[in-house]
């Protein structure tokens, strides 16, 4: 049982480039949330799922997009890279009805130049 | 959502037990008490959450008080894995995606020292 995962962990990326992260879960979990984490901001929500095939915005959607085509997999991706999407990138699922019993992935670190 | 008040930060010694207080005088009665902590440069990491009894798990016991304005997360047995900073948060049990009521707003949580 692997929880959640996240592909790349790292990534340097030129402005203007586009990228997809994969978050995958083996937990059969019905939610599914991209945040990303910049330093002495907190966690914030970038787009969440509440299943398969369902998608909404968080607290800051723009510049990314988000799908999920199959229930353990949520793609984010990034069209037009921006030096302030620079940040740390985490995935996390939950199961339903406990949304807030959050699991989260590692982590991507995107640096964009 | 309620407010939480944790300390900036704590330290504990090696394989005793780490107490560490969330207060959350604001609380509704349908609010839960969620705690995670985060290990430097790691994801954050689900620990435990409770509505009014005590709870226990393989990680951590939570004890809320009888008005619930506040909780104490015990790690019984604490080693220098635990060091991270730990959060405390309060939200309800259901959520209406209406909104962006899913996500989880994390503070600025109490840095656990453990100590050899």
């Amino acid at each position: 049982n692997a929880g959640v995962t996240q592909t790349p962990k790292f990534r340097v990326l030129k402005t203007g480039q586009s990228m997809t992260l994969l978050c995958a879960q083996d937990m059969n979990h019905e939610y599914m949330y991209w945040y990303r984490q910049d330093p002495g901001m907190g966690l914030r929500l970038i787009h969440y799922s509440v299943g398969e095939g369902t998608t909404a915005k968080g607290e800051v959607p723009d510049g990314y997009n988000v799908s999920r085509l199959k229930k353990q997999n949520f793609l984010l991706g990034l069209e037009s890279a921006a030096p302030s999407q620079t940040s740390v990138y985490f995935c996390a699922s939950s199961p339903d009805p406990l949304p807030y019993e959050q699991y989260f992935g590692p982590g991507t670190r995107l640096t964009v130049t | 959502d309620a407010k939480t008040t944790q300390p900036t930060s704590m330290d504990c010694a090696e394989g005793r037990a780490a107490n560490l207080p969330c207060n959350h005088s604001t609380i509704s009665g349908n609010e839960y008490v969620y705690w995670y902590r985060q290990i430097h440069s790691q994801g954050p990491q689900y620990i435990i959450h409770g509505l009014k009894n005590n709870e226990t798990n393989e990680m951590a016991s939570l004890i809320i008080t009888e008005d619930r304005k506040s909780s104490t997360l015990i790690l019984p047995h604490a080693t220098l894995r635990d060091t991270a900073v730990y959060y405390c948060i309060v939200r309800v049990a259901s959520v209406n995606y209406g909104g962006s009521q899913g996500n989880l707003i994390f503070g600025k949580g109490t840095k656990l020292s453990v100590k050899p």
